[in-house]
């Protein structure tokens, strides 16, 4: 079955951090680009990471950009995203989602598959 | 960044009648180079996660009903579902993956009138 699990959130205090990750199967993961896209409950959709098939290239939204670690482990088909120093304004539902790669760009595609999220909630 | 504005905020539509939702962005999403558009048409339920319906702002996704169609070029696209059926209640999004970053579109929902 083709699908992607995250795993991971929970509550965590504002300066702390959390680890998730996103678990494939049914596919080639190492085949495919993955995004982090995360949502503020009610809100619309905001684009956090990407990396590249083979990990070569990792690209952060500005929002997350020094605070935020992609990464991904094609052996173990998984992917990760390290939050640090987590503010109020990082709560939200986390989705992993994949897409095709070009010749030169994991990042020109549409996102074909979604995981069904993981909710992070940073509050005191 | 390209911004994605979608008109209407929201939309009610009678069962079996047509809704459209527009999608503009700031500037051009068509690479010239193969004359494609980069953007996407998602649907997302409660509760669940954005299914993609449309890419290349007109081609269906595998499984998507023929109902659902992208039309557009340039800055100014459109989504229509020909026969609004209970199913289709949703927030629909516009994606631009034409330049870093991706950005979406703010949303528009489209409920049963």
């Amino acid at each position: 079955q083709v699908q992607l699990v995250e795993s991971g959130g929970g509550v965590v205090r504002p300066g702390r951090s959390l680890r998730l990750s996103c678990t494939a199967s049914g596919f080639t993961f190492s085949s495919y680009g993955m995004h982090w896209v995360r949502q503020v409950p009610g809100k619309g959709l905001e684009w956090v990471a990407v990396i590249w098939h083979d990990g070569s290239k990792k690209y952060y939204g500005d929002s997350v950009k020094g605070r935020f670690t992609i990464s991904r482990d094609n052996s173990k088909n998984t992917l990760y995203l390290e939050m640090n120093s987590l503010r109020a304004e990082d709560t939200a539902v986390y989705y992993c989602a994949r897409s095709g790669c070009s010749k030169t760009s994991c990042y020109t595609r549409h996102f074909d598959l979604w995981g069904r999220g993981t909710l992070v909630t940073v509050s005191s | 960044d390209i911004v994605m504005t979608q008109s209407p905020d929201s939309l009610a539509v009678s069962l079996g009648e047509r809704a459209t939702i527009n999608c503009k962005s700031s500037q051009s999403v068509l690479y010239s180079a193969n004359n494609k558009n980069y953007l996407a048409w998602y649907q997302q339920k409660p509760g669940q996660p954005p299914k993609l319906l449309i890419y290349w702002a007109s081609t269906r996704e595998s499984g998507v009903p023929e109902r659902f169609s992208g039309g557009g070029s340039g800055t100014d696209f459109t989504l229509t579902i020909s026969s609004l059926q209970a199913e289709d209640v949703a927030v629909y999004y516009c994606q631009q993956y034409d330049t870093a970053p991706v950005t979406f579109g703010q949303g528009t929902r489209l409920e049963i009138k």
